[in-house]
């Protein structure tokens, strides 16, 4: 079976600090890695997602998230932190003979300090 | 429409009415899944449709909780007889039929069982 851990339910940075969230996932199979992104009274939206090919995937707002197989890691990066990053963070993990069905983590609550 | 749209956006019932939530995917995508978040937590897997096919409802908690896409667009999730454990934020998504794509998310039904 499929499962997602997300070190650390609450990350806190300053306005401009790296942001590093971390994601680890078991799989069996070669994953779908994916990281959402959900602001307050709205909904998930995709920041980035890995299937094949390269290993380090560049989403939106900046971050960017590398796949290391032998860690089976999938961390999400921003060189810079910027107020309004603030939210939670989701990492997800699916595969081809999973109905697509994301397998979630539990989420990780970015606070960004001025 | 533009994204996935979900109705009502809020929803109060006393502990033994039905509900109905509503899914409106985004025109043309082949898959819609509803999820269940409840206060704090990541999204688990409720279930699963392509076009009018549920493919897989493992996730749904009880016979109470059913799901229907009879024409292979808008969705409803039933929920009879609710009970408080069911309160939650409802989330419906949808992606195009490929293995690997996104799956787009509409805001959520929050459900609060009194």
């Amino acid at each position: 079976a499929q499962s997602v851990t997300q070190l650390g339910s609450h990350v806190s940075v300053s306005e401009g600090a790296l942001v590093l969230l971390r994601c680890n996932y078991s799989s069996s199979v070669p994953p779908y890695l994916f990281w959402y992104v959900q602001y307050p009274n709205q909904g998930l939206q995709l920041l980035l997602k890995y299937t094949t090919g390269a290993t380090l995937v560049k989403g939106i707002n900046g971050f960017e998230a590398e796949f290391k197989k032998s860690e089976t890691s999938f961390h999400l990066t921003k060189p810079s932190a910027h107020m309004s990053d603030a939210a939670e963070y989701f990492c997800a993990v699916t595969n081809a003979g999973n109905n697509r069905k994301l397998i979630w983590g539990l989420g990780t609550s970015l606070a960004v300090n001025p | 429409g533009a994204g996935v749209s979900q109705s009502p956006r809020y929803k109060v019932a006393k502990r033994g009415q039905d509900v109905a939530l509503r899914c409106d995917p985004i025109s043309g995508h082949v898959s819609l899944f509803w999820y269940q978040q409840a206060l704090g937590q990541g999204p688990e897997f409720l279930t699963y449709f392509q076009n009018e096919a549920q493919l897989d409802k493992s996730g749904l908690p009880s016979d109470r909780f059913f799901a229907e896409r009879p024409e292979g667009s808008v969705s409803t999730l039933k929920i009879q007889r609710t009970q408080q454990e069911d309160s939650a934020v409802y989330l419906c998504a949808s992606s195009s039929h490929g293995l690997s794509d996104t799956q787009y998310f509409g805001p959520g039904t929050r459900l609060t069982v009194l």
